[in-house]
């Protein structure tokens, strides 16, 4: 079974400094692996994924994720955060196998303070 | 183009009444998936259509909820009857192809509470 995990629930960080948020991921075959946020009160907003290629993805508003298959994780980066980035990060993972369905992790707040 | 459109955004009923959600997903999206999002369980996935036949529903909680998609430009969940532990956000996505690469879009979501 394809399981996603995201092993902190909040990340602190101040304006100006680099930002990561963790991912790891377990699933039988080659794994699709995603990232959104969500706002207060909205919905979902695609960030980027990886689905083969480079490890190195980048995606929306300077945010980057970095494909390690030896240590099955995906970690979201952005090199300067913003305040603006505060918010609630998924990230996804989908199995060839198991078709159209993902598999979202718990979410990790990120807090980034003036 | 205006993205995935979910209405009510917002509804409050009571025990026992039944609720309809409806979704409009992008134009041309031919997969469709309806989502619930609590504090407990994070996101869940309900059930998902794929050229508006539903292809699984094993995540519906139990009989009370129904999912319809009669075209490709409406979808509907029902919930009758209704149970406080209904309450949650429900998400409507749709995405275009059916590969496992494809990326989902998400509706703003409607906000249920079932006192």
């Amino acid at each position: 079974a394809q399981s996603v995990a995201q092993p902190e629930d909040q990340v602190n960080v101040a304006e100006g400094n680099p930002l990561t948020v963790k991912c790891t991921y377990s699933v039988s075959g080659n794994p699709y692996l995603f990232w959104y946020v969500q706002y207060p009160n909205r919905g979902l907003q695609f960030l980027l994924k990886y689905i083969t290629g480079d490890n190195l993805v980048k995606g929306s508003y300077g945010f980057e994720a970095e494909f390690n298959k030896s240590q099955t994780s995906f970690h979201l980066k952005k090199p300067s955060a913003l305040v603006s980035d505060s918010a609630l990060y998924f990230c996804a993972v989908r199995d060839i196998y198991y078709g159209q369905n993902f598999v979202f992790g718990p979410g990790t707040r990120l807090s980034v303070l003036p | 183009d205006a993205g995935v459109i979910q209405s009510p955004r917002h509804e409050v009923t009571e025990m026992g009444q039944e609720v309809t959600l409806r979704c409009k997903p992008i134009s041309g999206h031919n997969s469709l998936f309806w989502y619930r999002q609590t504090m407990m369980r994070g996101l869940e996935l309900l059930i998902y259509f794929n050229n508006n036949v539903p292809i699984d529903d094993s995540g519906m909680p139990e009989d009370r909820f129904s999912a319809k998609m009669p075209n490709a430009s409406f979808s509907t969940l029902k919930i009758q009857p209704s149970e406080p532990r209904d309450s949650a956000v429900y998400f409507c996505a749709s995405s275009f192809g059916t590969g496992a690469g494809e990326t989902q879009y998400f509706g703003p979501g409607t906000r249920l509470l079932v006192l």
